[in-house]
Order: C-alpha cells, then structure tokens, then sequence
C-alpha cells in the first residue's frame, strides 16, 4: 500500500521560515494537499492542488511538489501557526495521509 | 455558511454496530463527493470512506472494507457510515469531510466537521 512519510517535529523560531516535507513514491505525479490541526480542534485545509491556498489562509503559507517530495513552506512563522501538519495524496482509490508533524514555535 | 455537523458517535461493544450521520448545510449537497475520515486518540488522520455526489462511486480503506457501509440522502442533505462489526481499533473521532471540487472525489477536503467520538470497548 502507499506510505506517505513526514518528519515527526519540526522547530522553528519566531518571524523564521519552516519547511515540512512528506515524501511517497512519485508523489509528484499526484496532487498533494495539507491540514493543519490545532489541539481540540478538527483539521483545516491550508494547501491543495500542491499549491493553491484556499480562501483565508494567510500567504505565508505555500506548498510544492515534484519528484517524490511535497514540501509545506510557512513563512515568517507566527505563534499561531503552531500545530499538527497531515500531507495528503490519492492512490488506487484510496486517501493516503501522512503520519503528521508537529510544528513548534519557539 | 457551509457547515457539516457529524452525529451517531458513542461507546458500543466489540461486534456491535452503530450508525453515524452528517448533515450539510450551506452548499449544494448532491454536488460533492463526501468524505469519511477517523483520528485514534493522540494518533493521526486516517481516511475511512468516500462517496461521489450522486451515491453510484464508493470507495473504502482496506481497514473497513466489508465491514462499513457508506451511503448518503441527497433530499436530507445527510451522510451516513454504517460500522458493523466494531472493533477496538475503531475506536476514534469519525469526521466527515467534503470535496474541495464539485464532482469530484478525489480530492483535497475543504470542509471538515466537528467529528463524532466512537468508543469500541467491553
């Protein structure tokens, strides 16, 4: 079955640009997408299409994918920003998701 | 405002079934693929099921197959998972996810509900 692979945790220090990566086996013939979840809270589309915001997602979020690798960029990381990110991607019919990576601001 | 709003979740035993149900509201029901995905406490996400806009095209996760059952009422604007045959590795947070695109189902989720809790224990 289709294994999409993310880092555990990334840490990044306030106003500095984070780079969460999720690779799988030509993830970059596919279309990628990402969620953020706060704890409590249910998860929220950021990316999709590889690199498309959805509406009222701020522009510091952006998204790329090619080759086995999507990668989530957040620049001038904010407090807020702080969360669990899930990659997503579509193979054989099934929904493929990312194990998660727990961003922290510090 | 576009909404959907999961209920149906409780504590069942293993074997038992039960029944969740998502209502939309806010958008065009019967044009989008739905979605059901599931979280394990402290785990990550999981999708469960899909279903296209007009109920012909389902899909599922090898976790489930055979045992869920997906299926939507487009005059209710309803969703619906029927779990049988629980088990405790079912026990999660059952969300219900839509489409981002219209007539689509595969494809990113660009609504999420609240999520049901479903406790699978003895």
């Amino acid at each position: 079955s289709y294994e999409l692979t993310q880092p555990p945790s990334v840490s990044v220090s306030p106003g500095q640009t984070a780079s969460i990566t999720c690779s799988g086996d030509k993830l970059g013939d596919k279309y990628a997408c990402w969620y953020q979840q706060k704890p409590g809270q249910s998860p929220e589309l950021v990316i999709y299409q590889d690199t498309k915001r959805p509406s009222g997602i701020p522009e510091r979020f952006s998204g790329s994918n090619s080759g086995n690798t999507a990668t989530l960029t957040i620049s001038g990381t904010q407090a807020m920003d702080e969360a669990d990110y899930f990659c997503q991607a579509w193979d054989s019919n099934t929904g493929v998701f990312g194990g998660g990576t727990k961003l922290t601001v510090l | 405002q576009v909404q959907l709003v999961e209920s149906g979740g409780g504590v069942v035993q293993p074997g038992r079934s039960l029944r969740l149900s998502c209502v939309a509201s806010g958008f065009t029901f019967s044009s989008y693929g739905i979605h059901w995905a599931r979280q394990a406490p402290g785990k990550g996400l999981e999708w469960v099921a899909l279903i296209s806009d007009d109920g012909r095209t389902k899909y599922y996760a090898d976790s489930v197959k055979g045992r869920f059952t997906i299926s939507r009422d487009n005059s209710k604007n309803t969703l619906y998972l029927q779990m049988n045959s629980l088990r405790a590795e079912d026990t999660a947070v059952y969300y219900c996810a839509k489409s981002e695109r219209v007539a689509t189902i595969m494809d990113a989720f660009d609504i999420w509900g609240q999520g049901t809790m479903v406790t699978v224990s003895s």
